[in-house]
């Protein structure tokens, strides 16, 4: 299987910061790679996919960029409702493995 | 607007087998353009995709519970299903189902349920 590692696992930040949370295969996964945003409770969302591809409906101030084995999801300004828990993973190959979490909290 | 929503036990004994059925509603589970997925969570852990399943009935499987698991379409009823066979208390978790999609050679689940919380416990 290939390795999803996420960092940081946790991270402080206040409203209106610049937020980069950095994923990292264990292998080469071109740009197979997508990024989930869930809240307590709630099912996951999708944000990014291949890489730094925008879903519908998800603001601008979410980017992804990287291709091979680093990507980062960028969040330009943070907003109140960006405090979430934040997972990669990758489509390369089965099993689509994810990364291990990146928890964004309030400063 | 397509939805999806699980449903089954909420409490399973150990040895036994775990049975969850995904709704599809607000669209066709036989499009052509997707397949379907279990996803699962255990408490305050990272989340372990489990299998895939296109109406076709072609499967793919997650090779750490390939030998567990089972999922099925049934296109009459616009349902899946989830089969896990001898549970244990590491298959305590919330199961969701969602819908994958397909843009060019990339995939991504972009619906998904609302999960649902399973606890194997005698």
């Amino acid at each position: 299987d290939i390795q999803m590692t996420q960092s940081p696992s946790s991270l402080s930040a206040s409203v209106g910061d610049r937020v980069t949370i950095t994923c990292r295969a264990s292998q080469s996964i071109s740009s197979y790679l997508n990024w989930y945003q869930q809240k307590p409770g709630k099912a996951p969302k999708l944000l990014i996919y291949a890489a730094s591809s925008l879903q519908s409906g998800v603001p601008s101030r979410f980017s992804g960029s990287g291709s091979g084995t680093d990507f980062t999801l960028t969040i330009s300004s943070l907003q109140p409702e960006d405090f979430a828990t934040y997972y990669c993973q990758q489509s390369y190959s089965t099993p689509g493995t994810f990364g291990q979490g990146t928890r964004l909290e309030i400063k | 607007q397509l939805q999806l929503q699980e449903s089954g036990p909420g409490l399973v004994k150990p040895s036994e087998t775990l049975s969850l059925t995904c709704t599809v509603s607000g669209g066709s589970i036989s499009s052509s353009s997707y397949y379907w997925g279990w996803i699962r969570q255990p408490p305050g852990k990272g989340l372990e995709w489990i299998g895939s399943i296109y109406y076709s009935g072609s499967t793919y499987y997650n090779p750490s519970l390939k030998s567990r698991v089972t999922i099925s379409v049934d296109t009459s009823k616009n349902q899946f299903s989830l089969k896990l066979s001898s549970v244990t208390a590491a298959d305590t978790a919330v199961y969701y189902c969602a819908r994958r999609a397909m843009i060019v050679v990339y995939y991504y689940m972009d619906v998904w349920g609302k999960g649902t919380t399973v606890t194997v416990s005698s």
